[in-house]
């Protein structure tokens, strides 16, 4: 299977733990999003790495949220100092480069991880 | 600030029967994708639209876009029980030289035999 993969599925923590999240991208795509999802909602765009540079982060990014992608390849998303409210789905999403894909760009989606804090 | 609506949110209904869920969004875009959800599942692309009048069939959806009125139309011939799922649509908002997916809410579709 060659889609977006992400680890762990599941995770249950305690709240003030920290936890980390990893998504590996379609070997070919550049391009690297977080979102969170929440029952009954659309995604909500989370931040954005285009290679190893992270070009846009959500202003709802608080600061106990950071993510990485050390070498353009797969990227970890931490959450320290969990509350319950950051108990979601976080979903991971590639895509090829603008050059390749133009404006037919598709974001292909990870199975997520699915966080709930106590 | 884009916001995208999508309606109904829930929707129920037999098998065989033709129905349509709409997307209202607020601002100009270039770009709008219909994404289907499987109940504790990830999204996965079913169209993307990319200009005014734009228009995409699989199999028994069929999706459209009108730029002008801001509005996209998923539109579903004869259900039947396989396509019950969430169905999101998202908007395109340009940013410099990246851009950002704005989503709707989802619409729920049950297709009961």
């Amino acid at each position: 299977d060659t889609g977006v993969s992400q680890d762990p599925r599941h995770k249950i923590t305690k709240r003030g733990q920290n936890v980390t999240f990893r998504c590996d991208p379609i070997s070919e795509h550049n391009r690297l999003y977080w979102y969170r999802q929440t029952l009954g909602q659309g995604p909500e765009f989370l931040t954005y790495f285009q290679n190893e540079a992270q070009l846009e982060k959500s202003r709802l990014l608080s600061d106990r949220f950071s993510a990485e992608r050390p070498k353009g390849s797969f990227s970890t998303l931490e959450i320290q100092r969990t509350e319950q409210g950051d108990s979601a789905m976080y979903l991971c999403a590639s895509s090829l480069p603008f050059r390749l894909a133009g404006r037919q760009e598709t974001q292909y989606f990870g199975p997520g991880t699915r966080l709930l804090v106590l | 600030e884009l916001k995208v609506e999508q309606n109904p949110l829930f929707l129920s209904m037999q098998e065989g029967k033709n129905y349509t869920i709409y997307c209202n969004y607020s601002t100009t875009s270039d770009r709008l994708y219909w994404y289907r959800q499987d109940p504790g599942k990830s999204l996965e692309s079913l169209f993307v639209l990319l200009s005014n009048g734009a228009v995409k069939q699989e199999g028994r959806l069929m999706a459209s876009l009108d730029t002008k009125a801001r509005l996209s139309t998923l539109h579903i011939t004869a259900a039947v029980h396989d396509l019950s799922a969430t169905y999101f649509c998202a908007v395109v908002i340009s940013l410099d030289s990246n851009y950002q997916l704005i989503w709707g809410a989802g619409t729920k579709l049950i297709i009961k035999p």
